[in-house]
């Protein structure tokens, strides 16, 4: 069955260091996410991707982050200069269509800053 | 204000018992609505949905869920629960503004298992 895989399953970084996550979708799904859960709190909705852009992005997603699909498989979320407050596990998600299609998430990366 | 909430945080049921998840959402329209659940080490699965018509939803797993609008509710249901179901639970609505385009979760109730 086709899955969401991301990467690296655990990622530690310095405050203020460049970080990029990866995700590669299932391949036929166009739109793609990216959500967040902080220890102990609700997964997070961050972004949302579709046809090369951002449609949709929460308050959450401020500057300090920007999302790309660089190529025909991958799908990256950029932290620009990490906070102590960016440590979460981060989920990739991605659908066929929107609304009644089914989010698939990926299995999560831990991003820890120090 | 819009919100999900699941208002049991932890749920402990004997192996063989029935299960009921409560989830509450309060948003201008009905949203769509879905059950996910999260394995340790696991990314969240989709267990059910439901967008309209039959307010009574079948899933995987053996689980269904029960859309009642009256009472902005959509309790998660199992009428015999096994070990294998030990995992943190997240009910999540896609609100109609915005597209239904993004998942807005709840806190999530995590069932442990007796054996």
């Amino acid at each position: 069955e086709p899955e969401v895989t991301q990467t690296p399953s655990h990622q530690v970084t310095q405050m203020g260091q460049e970080v990029i996550l990866r995700c590669v979708p299932i391949s036929n799904h166009l739109y793609f996410y990216w959500y967040r859960q902080i220890l102990g709190q609700k997964v997070e909705f961050l972004v949302s991707f579709y046809n090369n852009e951002i449609s949709e992005k929460s308050e959450i997603f401020d500057d300090q982050f920007s999302v790309e699909r660089p190529d025909g498989s991958n799908f990256t979320l950029k932290i620009r200069s990490t906070k102590l407050e960016d440590s979460a596990m981060y989920f990739c998600a991605s659908s066929e269509g929107l609304a009644e299609d089914t989010q698939y998430f990926g299995p999560g990366t831990r991003l820890t800053v120090l | 204000a819009q919100s999900v909430t699941q208002p049991d945080i932890h749920i402990t049921v004997s192996e063989g018992a029935s299960l009921e998840l409560r989830c509450n959402y309060s948003y201008g329209a009905t949203p769509y609505l879905f059950w996910y659940v999260q394995s340790p080490g696991q990314g969240l699965q989709l267990l059910l949905k439901y967008f309209s018509g039959d307010t009574l939803v079948q899933g995987i797993k053996g689980f269904e869920a029960e859309f009642k609008r009256s009472q902005s509710s959509f309790n998660l249901r199992k009428p015999s629960v096994h070990w294998s179901d030990a995992a943190e639970y997240f009910c999540a609505v896609a609100p109609f503004s915005g597209g239904y385009n993004k998942l807005i979760f709840g806190a999530g109730t995590r069932l442990a298992v007796h054996p």
